[in-house]
């Protein structure tokens, strides 16, 4: 079993939709949690990160963690085509600098 | 500043033959890493970097060899190509100061093909 599930997709969804990507993971001494986003034939930028459970906002996305169901989300509201891209989760615990990354999760806005 | 670059962009390569990619940082990053991305695979670390002179192995390091001369470079090596090393590899670098987040930031990536 991998540390950090994560649905391949692809996902297609309208332009203006809510869309919701997803990570289970196994490993209970992960703390950090993030989320990269990758365009096509391009490195993976760092778009949100979130220490322990909770919730955190940055304009149309939020980012949630819940420890207890070791189970993290990414939400994107009004959904635009220029955020179609590969979205990756990656954690890490707090003794190594070692991220573990998702497969990623294909998505595709529709105009 | 540039951020992270690497060299070359694309390569083919016969199968048995070397060839060195080149990962230059110019953000003082302490920590540097060398990744494989394949489909249905996500990103897996070959080896990693803490400090200038310092290499260790991460996920899958079969294969290959880094070396760390300066702090801004970082080196992967291929020494006897082989088909299963078809990948677009990534080199990233990160700062241990950075309270927390640990922000992996990552070069352009190589598309290298084994024949």
């Amino acid at each position: 079993q991998k540390e950090v599930e994560q649905d391949p997709g692809p996902l297609s969804v309208p332009e203006g939709a809510i869309v919701s990507l997803n990570c289970t993971y196994s490993n209970s001494a992960f703390q950090y949690f993030m989320w990269y986003r990758q365009y096509s034939r391009k490195g993976p930028e760092l778009l949100m990160y979130t220490y322990s459970s909770g919730n955190k906002e940055d304009g149309r996305f939020t980012a949630q963690v819940d420890k207890s169901s070791k189970y993290i989300s990414l939400f994107i509201r009004d959904s635009q085509p220029s955020d179609s891209a590969t979205y990756l989760c990656a954690m890490r615990g707090g003794a190594t600098n070692k991220l573990i990354f998702g497969t990623g999760t294909l998505l595709a806005v529709q105009p | 500043n540039a951020g992270v670059t690497q060299t070359p962009k694309f390569r083919v390569l016969k199968t048995g033959q070397s060839m060195t990619l080149l990962c230059a940082q110019d953000m003082n990053h302490e920590y540097m890493y060398w990744y494989r991305q394949d489909p249905g695979m996500g990103l897996r670390l070959i080896h990693y970097s803490v400090g200038e002179g310092t290499t260790a192995k991460g996920e899958v390091p079969d294969g290959y060899n880094v070396s760390r001369l300066k702090k801004q470079n970082f080196l992967l090596g291929l020494e006897s190509a082989a088909p299963s090393q078809t990948s677009v590899y990534f080199c990233a670098s990160s700062s241990p100061n950075r309270a927390g987040s640990n922000e992996q930031f990552f070069g352009p990536g190589t598309r290298l093909t084994v024949l």
